[in-house]
């Protein structure tokens, strides 16, 4: 069961204009998610964070919003660039497994078109 | 000034055989992971070790072994390769050893190709 989707698998937005990737999860345990941002072979690296005990989290011209009572959070990108093409991945974390293994989303890939 | 490493980036192999893909991390982190990405992009853990100490298994075939012999490096050893192991497998560390709140930071991938 898919406990952390990303129901787009793609978004294509023109540069300068704002990119919002969503990601939906069931498990209310989750207390931390994380965004991940990937380009072709390569691993994936870490882009911004927020704890369930927020609903916002800015990082220069990165935002996630969170939505706890709808279990839904959100990544704003603005403005966009070319370079922002690549597969963004959510990632939650459940503070009852041990280690913080996290669990991720399928990625929705974004196009930034000049 | 590479954080996360893995060797090699690509393997191709026949079925049967037995391979490893080793991880470095110079973060000085506690925790490393193995996780999957399987044709369907999906990336799922397999493996977490703590100070050496294995910590997570999840549900995979025990032809699968970690190996961490200190904390900066943890190889992976396929026995008897079979065709669904073609996958990417990264590597990832993190700093702490609590549940929740850790960043993982994923090394470059293997790319395992069974034949």
């Amino acid at each position: 069961d898919q406990q952390v989707k990303q129901n787009s698998p793609s978004l294509s937005v023109q540069e300068g204009r704002i990119s919002i990737l969503n990601c939906d999860y069931t498990n209310s345990m989750f207390d931390y998610f994380l965004w991940y941002k990937k380009y072709p072979a390569e691993g994936p690296t870490f882009l911004i964070s927020i704890s369930s005990i927020k609903d916002k989290n800015e990082d220069g011209r990165f935002t996630v919003f969170l939505n706890k009572s709808a279990k839904h959070l959100s990544l704003h990108i603005v403005p966009s660039q070319p370079g922002d093409s690549a597969v963004y991945f959510c990632a939650a974390s459940d503070p009852r497994r041990s280690q913080g293994n996290l669990i991720f989303g399928k990625g929705t890939k974004l196009s930034v078109k000049p | 000034d590479t954080a996360v490493s893995q060797t090699p980036k690509y393997l191709v192999t026949q079925m049967g055989n037995d391979k490893s893909i080793k991880c470095e991390q110079n973060l000085g982190h506690d925790t490393m992971y193995w996780y999957k990405q399987d044709s369907k992009k999906f990336l799922k853990i397999m493996f977490s070790y703590n100070n050496k100490e294995l910590i997570i298994n999840e549900t995979v075939p025990n032809r699968f072994s970690p190996k961490s012999p200190d904390k900066a490096h943890l190889n992976l050893h396929i026995n008897s390769l079979e065709l669904g192991d073609s996958a990417v497998y990264f590597c990832a560390s993190s700093q702490g050893t609590t549940g929740s709140g850790e960043t993982q930071y994923f090394g470059p991938g293997t790319r395992l190709l069974v034949l």
